[in-house]
């Protein structure tokens, strides 16, 4: 059964850098996209960006340009996501999510979700 | 960027009722679009695809339908398990967006 799988609770203080990860089981990394999303605490969704664990290459959302990195290991089936510069508004639920096979023409909405990975950001 | 928004933000109904949730894009965005539900402390949950074909496993009196800028997901009868927040994604074009959530209470 497809699964992701992502890693604990992080705290962090402002400015400093947190990389998160996500483990994929169950089918290969590589064949599907994917999604990171966040949600701030009691607040909606947040698309985040979107990699290609193929080809390695990777599209963020305007707001996070600079700060954030995603990447890939395929030998172990985790991409990751790196987030720099961290400020009090960055305190998050971060979830990975797969996408739509990285061969097909179009994008479709996420359909696994990762449970999800709390950054706390504070001084 | 699409602008997604959503109508109504929360709404409250009885069981048994029907329920509809809008969902509109800032421009066309052809029928690329997503719903999910998501319940406290819960990871988003997939329930309609290419706006309204239906995911696997999801009870079928949840529907979408809509192209274009205008979308809907209606509960033809609503459970007490279906009290969530429920959010509309539009896949058109990057960024991609979320609207902003409906919240159903019963």
């Amino acid at each position: 059964q497809v699964q992701l799988v992502q890693s604990g609770a992080e705290v962090k203080k402002p400015g400093a850098s947190v990389k998160l990860s996500c483990k994929a089981s169950g089918y290969t990394l590589s064949i599907y996209y994917i999604h990171w999303v966040r949600q701030a605490p009691g607040q909606g969704l947040e698309w985040l960006g979107i990699i290609n664990p193929s080809a390695g290459s990777t599209r963020y959302a305007q707001k996070l340009q600079g700060r954030v990195t995603m990447t890939r290991d395929t030998s172990t089936s985790t991409v990751y996501m790196e987030l720099s510069s961290l400020r009090s508004e960055d305190t998050a639920i971060y979830y990975c999510a797969r996408g739509v096979e990285v061969a097909a023409v179009r994008h479709s909405p996420p359909d696994y979700w990762g449970q999800g990975t709390l950054v706390t950001v504070s001084s | 960027d699409i602008q997604m928004t959503q109508s109504p933000s929360s709404l409250s109904a009885s069981v048994g009722d029907r329920v509809t949730i809008t969902c509109r894009a800032s421009q066309d965005i052809r029928n690329e679009l997503g719903w999910y539900q998501q319940k406290p402390g819960k990871a988003p949950k997939r329930l309609i695809y290419a706006a309204s074909s239906l995911q696997s496993g999801v009870p079928s009196r949840f529907s979408g339908s809509g192209s274009g800028t205008e979308f809907t997901l209606t509960i033809s009868s609503l459970q007490p398990e279906d009290v969530a927040t429920y959010y509309c994604l539009q896949h058109n074009n990057h960024p991609f967006t979320f609207g902003p959530g409906t919240k159903v209470d019963v």
